[in-house]
């Protein structure tokens, strides 16, 4: 079964406006993390930002921001006042952890297109 | 620059080859985890090393082994290839400071023709 679900296999925004992509997750664990990367065309991973299932707060880092809602099981992506740089692939995962192994499940992406 | 490095960063060889992908993680990192990346699988996890020990298989091929040396650092084997082993294959590291973020290599273009 899918376990990360971005249904957005694409997105346009305008330069400097705010843009939300979507991810929602499916497991019964009560600890898990969830991660946004960004891939850009050069096909590197970036890491943006992790939530815990436990953290009180959204997570923030610069102008990228999770939208965490623990009961809709969604974790979404909010990226602010987006640059022509932010064109990229972005990737949902979930850290799973069964004993003392861990690895990440990755949704199938969603591609940001920035307007200039 | 993720601090993750990974040799070479192109490949290409033929069927029936076999091939040998490097990666040095993270100083500090005692986790490596390899991902393939293919346009029909999206990105999956094939297996992860954590201080020189395997800890887990995801959907890894029998033809593909791997392992983390004393150094740390890991290789992943891939034997036997076939042309839908074309992919990009990512290493990433995670374990400095207890933190859970992976930080990925900027990975290993293989094309088998």
């Amino acid at each position: 079964a899918q376990k990360i679900t971005q249904t957005q296999p694409g997105m346009f925004v305008q330069e400097k406006e705010a843009v939300t992509l979507d991810c929602t997750y499916d497991t019964s664990d009560p600890s898990y993390g969830l991660f946004w990367y960004k891939q850009p065309s050069s096909g590197e991973m970036i890491f943006l930002i992790y939530q815990g299932s436990y953290d009180q707060q959204n997570a923030t880092e610069g102008r990228y921001s999770l939208n965490f809602q623990k009961a809709r099981k969604s974790a979404n992506l909010v990226i602010s006042a987006s640059q022509l740089g932010d064109s990229a692939m972005y990737f949902c995962a979930m850290r799973e952890v069964q004993g003392g192994s861990e690895k990440l499940v990755f949704g199938k992406g969603t591609k940001l297109t920035v307007n200039p | 620059d993720s601090g993750v490095t990974q040799t070479p960063k192109h490949l290409i060889t033929a069927t029936g080859q076999r091939v040998t992908l490097r990666c040095s993680p993270r100083s500090g990192d005692l986790s490596v985890y390899w991902y393939q990346q293919s346009l029909d699988q999206g990105l999956q996890f094939l297996i992860q090393y954590y201080n020189g020990e395997e800890r887990a298989k995801g959907n890894i091929l029998e033809r593909f082994s791997a392992q983390q040396f004393p150094d740390l650092h890991s290789e992943l084997n891939l034997s036997s290839l076939e042309l839908g082993d074309s992919a990009l294959y990512f290493c990433a590291s995670s374990g400095r400071d207890n933190s859970y973020e992976q930080y990925f290599g900027p990975g290993t273009r293989l094309t088998v023709t």
